[in-house]
Formats: C-alpha cells, sequence, structure tokens
C-alpha cells in the first residue's frame, strides 16, 4: 500500500514563530487532506488539497503532485495551534484515506 | 447543516462483550468510513460503505464488522472484545459517487475501553 510519511514528528515553537510540516507520499493520489485533532479526538480539516496552493488564515498548503509531497505552513504560530496534525491521503480505487503517523506540535507562550 | 454524528462518545466494556457503535453523515453524503486510533498504530482503516455495499476493507480480523443502511447511517460490531480494541474509533463521511476522491469529515469519535 501506500506509504504516507510526515516530519517532523514533533515540533516545538514558541509563540509568534513560523513553521513548516511536511507529508511525502509514495503513490499517486487524487485527495489530499490536512487535519489537526483536537483535545477531544476529533479531526477538525484543515484543507482538501490534491494540488495548488490554498491559504486560510495563518494556515497555507501547498501540493506539488508530481513530485508528490505536501507542506503545511503555520505562521504567527498561537498557542492554540498546538496538537496533532495529520496528512492523509486516497489512491484511486482504494476508497480510504491513508494516514501519516502526524507531527506533534507545541507552542509556547 | 449538521456534521457527522457518532454515539455514543464513550464506552466501557468488559473483555468478552460485544459493542455495536452508530455513526450518522452529513446529509447528502452516502460515503461512509471508519478507522480505530491507538497510540501504538496510529489511525487504521477499518471498512468503507457506499450505497449500502462494502468497497473496501483493512486488515482487521473478523471480530470487526459494519454494515450501512438505506438512508446512509452505518454501525460497525465488534463483538468478543479484547483489551487491545481499547481505542478511539472515528467515522467520516464524504460525497463519493465515483471514484474521485472528494473531502471527507470526521465525527467526534467514540472512545472505546475495554476492560
Amino acid at each position: 500500500g501506500i506509504q504516507v510519511e510526515q516530519s517532523p514528528p514533533d515540533l516545538i515553537l514558541q509563540e509568534g514563530a513560523n513553521s513548516t510540516l511536511r507529508c511525502n507520499f509514495s503513490d499517486s493520489v487524487n485527495n489530499l487532506q490536512w487535519f489537526h485533532q483536537n483535545p477531544w479526538g476529533q479531526l477538525i480539516n484543515l484543507f482538501y488539497i490534491p494540488s495548488g496552493t490554498k491559504q486560510n488564515g495563518r494556515l497555507s498548503a501547498t501540493t506539488v503532485a508530481t513530485e508528490r509531497y505536501s507542506l503545511l505552513y503555520i505562521s504567527s504560530s498561537q498557542t492554540t495551534d498546538s496538537g496533532v496534525y495529520f496528512c492523509a491521503v486516497v489512491v484511486p480505487y482504494d476508497y480510504k484515506l491513508s494516514f501519516g503517523a502526524g507531527t506533534t506540535v507545541t507552542v509556547r507562550a | 447543516k449538521a456534521g457527522v454524528t457518532q454515539t455514543p462518545r464513550y464506552l466501557i466494556k468488559t473483555r468478552g462483550q460485544q459493542v455495536t457503535l452508530s455513526c450518522s453523515p452529513i446529509s447528502g453524503h452516502r460515503s461512509v468510513s471508519w478507522y480505530q486510533q491507538t497510540p501504538g498504530q496510529g489511525l487504521q482503516f477499518l471498512f468503507e460503505y457506499f450505497s449500502e455495499t462494502q468497497r473496501n476493507k483493512g486488515n482487521f480480523p473478523g471480530r470487526f464488522s459494519g454494515r450501512q443502511f438505506s438512508n446512509s447511517r452505518s454501525e460497525m460490531n465488534v463483538s468478543t472484545l479484547e483489551l487491545g480494541d481499547s481505542a478511539l474509533y472515528l467515522c467520516a463521511s464524504s460525497y463519493t459517487g465515483t471514484d474521485l476522491g472528494k473531502e471527507a469529515f470526521f465525527g467526534q469519535g467514540t472512545r472505546l475501553t475495554v476492560v
């Protein structure tokens, strides 16, 4: 099956810092999503981004499908950005999301 | 528009019992998929249903089963519970009429503890 690798596994930031999370995948995909898992376990949708670039407030994401990677940018980080960020992809005709292991972000005041 | 609703939110069961979890997708969404999250194994796919048909199944023992009803609501059942089944179970829904991947939305999850 497809391999989804996220880096770094852990990230500690000072409030106000910028950061980049990376997601590499080993096969062609027709869906890529970024999620933030809240402390209660729910996966919150950040971006649906099979290709191209999107921005939503302080967050932005870029997917280069031909090179099989996606980047999530967090600018001016806040303590509320803390949590685990997951990248997930869908391989054509697979009907499932394959998740990376996640990046745990800790933002310190 | 209401989101994905999972019930119950929390469950405590004894080894050997069985459990049924429920998931109501977003109105209009016909695909429902289930995932198990544990600290050691991360997020693992259980199964996916579309129009009452299972289209894909993950690598889990036969004790794990599911179904989807005509209104797209889905249930998953775990029989003969083991301690290792303790996990957060997440359900996702999407409007997937063809193979084209569409954005998936998750419910709040059911946290199952087996004692």
